[in-house]
């Protein structure tokens, strides 16, 4: 695609349900990134796919939150048990493993949890 | 290991006045260095990278970035500021391998009438 595309644009959910967030990326982009941004914040790292290689968790703030990514197509995000903290704005980036190419970033799903 | 330093979660400038945002990143092997801005309720976009050629480093709207190693800096600058200047910028870096992009904090600019 042209561009890396995030679904929905808004979710607002209630506290105890699940979520699930997708991200497409820009086609033959290897490495993927999540991220949080609270409101008023800077990022968040969430968890970073490369390629077929493990990908690195680190970020994920608690068992509550996952994702997947088969390949190099659609990731999703899944946040169970949502909490009214989970409130934020989730960003998708992808890019190559080139260091040297920037990452791409989608426009972001904003959660809501009521 | 790579780290970015952002100095100054905000920074306020008037209008018409130098803009500076500082950058410093740590990293084991040669970086790429990158500044993203992001506008009120959008998704980040790059303003400019380094890539090891030129130090010197001119992007959109006219900020450019100065690769200095020696300090280990890669601050933002724009001789002129202007309200639509008004964002969050975010300093980044990566490098080959397979490192993940780090980014820093991120510092909002306020460009005052």
């Amino acid at each position: 695609g042209a561009g890396v595309s995030q679904s929905p644009s808004n979710k607002v959910t209630e506290k105890g349900k699940d979520v699930e967030l997708r991200c497409d990326p820009i086609s033959g982009h290897t490495a993927l990134y999540w991220y949080r941004q609270r409101l008023g914040q800077g990022l968040e790292f969430l968890i970073y796919f490369q390629g077929n290689s493990a990908p690195d968790k680190s970020g994920l703030p608690s068992d509550r939150f996952s994702a997947e990514r088969t390949g190099e197509s659609v990731s999703t995000l899944t946040i169970q048990r949502t909490q009214q903290e989970d409130s934020a704005v989730y960003l998708c980036a992808s890019t190559t493993l080139q260091g040297s190419t920037e990452a791409f970033f989608g426009q972001g799903t904003r959660l809501t949890v009521v | 290991a790579q780290s970015v330093t952002q100095l100054g979660s905000h920074v306020s400038v008037s209008e018409g006045a130098l803009v500076l945002l500082r950058c410093n990143y740590s990293s084991s092997v040669p970086p790429y260095l990158f500044w993203y801005v992001q506008y009120p309720n959008q998704g980040l976009q790059l303003l400019l990278k380094y890539t090891s050629a030129a130090t010197l480093v001119k992007g959109i709207n006219g900020f450019e970035a100065e690769f200095k190693k020696s300090e280990t800096s890669f601050h933002l600058t724009k001789p002129s500021a202007h309200m639509s200047d008004a964002a969050e910028y975010f300093c980044a870096v990566s490098n080959t391998g397979g490192f993940k992009t780090i980014f820093g904090a991120g510092t909002r600019l306020f460009v005052k009438a």
